[in-house]
């Protein structure tokens, strides 16, 4: 079982508070990435990191910023919240050898009012 | 033209009947295929990984990979309830290029 943690799993906000969500695993994985995936969609990749110090967008650009301080933990904030940034964010990590599959967290449900 | 296509379904089987999921890719460099499976706001779990052509039969789910026709599948025997949940495929040939199809939406009802 994988030992990947996301905190809040929901979260209400209004516009322009700013907001971290927290992810983190015990695995002593070294790669890690975050994910936004709107519900019945396909999951879209908006960070990710090698390491630690190491940090890099995905595919799809997106407002919030990501670090990487701790090998184990990788949070994710938006300075703004705003109303379009309303998704569930999923947290995933994984080895550096093959086949190279991630563990997904349970995932935040993000709602901005 | 994506990377991988899966079909998004939705898929709606009776209990017990065998189903059949599937993806086609066009990346040739991709050797390891995965499935996963993911309930309503949950993350995706890991079900299963297969490395290059060929199957894997895991309890009632097997994999089967044909690289040749760059086409992989998953196939879950005597289906149940509780095996209604969006499944996704994913592969990867390299720590860096792992992709995810859009999933396929099944729902076996009693």
């Amino acid at each position: 079982e994988a030992d990947i943690y996301q905190t809040p799993r929901y979260l209400v906000i209004g516009t322009g508070k700013k907001i971290t969500l927290e992810c983190s695993q015990t695995m002593g994985h070294d790669k890690m990435y975050w994910y936004q995936q709107d519900p019945g969609m396909e999951l879209h990749l908006i960070h990710y990191s090698y390491g630690v110090n190491s940090t890099e967008k995905g595919d799809l650009s997106s407002e919030s910023t990501v670090s990487r301080i701790r090998t184990e933990h990788f949070p994710l904030t938006l300075e703004s919240a705003r109303p379009s940034h309303t998704s569930q964010y999923l947290c995933a990590s994984s080895e550096y050898f093959p086949p190279y599959e991630q563990y997904f967290g349970p995932g935040t449900r993000l709602t901005v009012t | 033209q994506k990377e991988v296509e899966q079909d998004p379904g939705p898929l709606s089987v009776p209990e017990g009947a065998i189903v059949s999921l599937n993806c086609t890719y066009s990346n040739s460099a991709f050797q390891y295929f995965m499935w996963y499976r993911q309930y309503s706001r949950k993350g995706p779990e890991l079900l299963m990984y297969t490395y290059s052509s060929g199957n894997k039969e895991d309890g009632r789910f097997t994999a089967q990979v044909d690289k040749s026709s760059k086409y992989i599948s998953l196939f879950i025997r005597d289906s149940q309830p509780s095996d209604s949940a969006t499944y996704l495929c994913a592969m990867s040939g390299s720590p860096n290029d792992m992709r995810f199809g859009a999933g396929t939406r099944l729902t076996v009802k009693p």
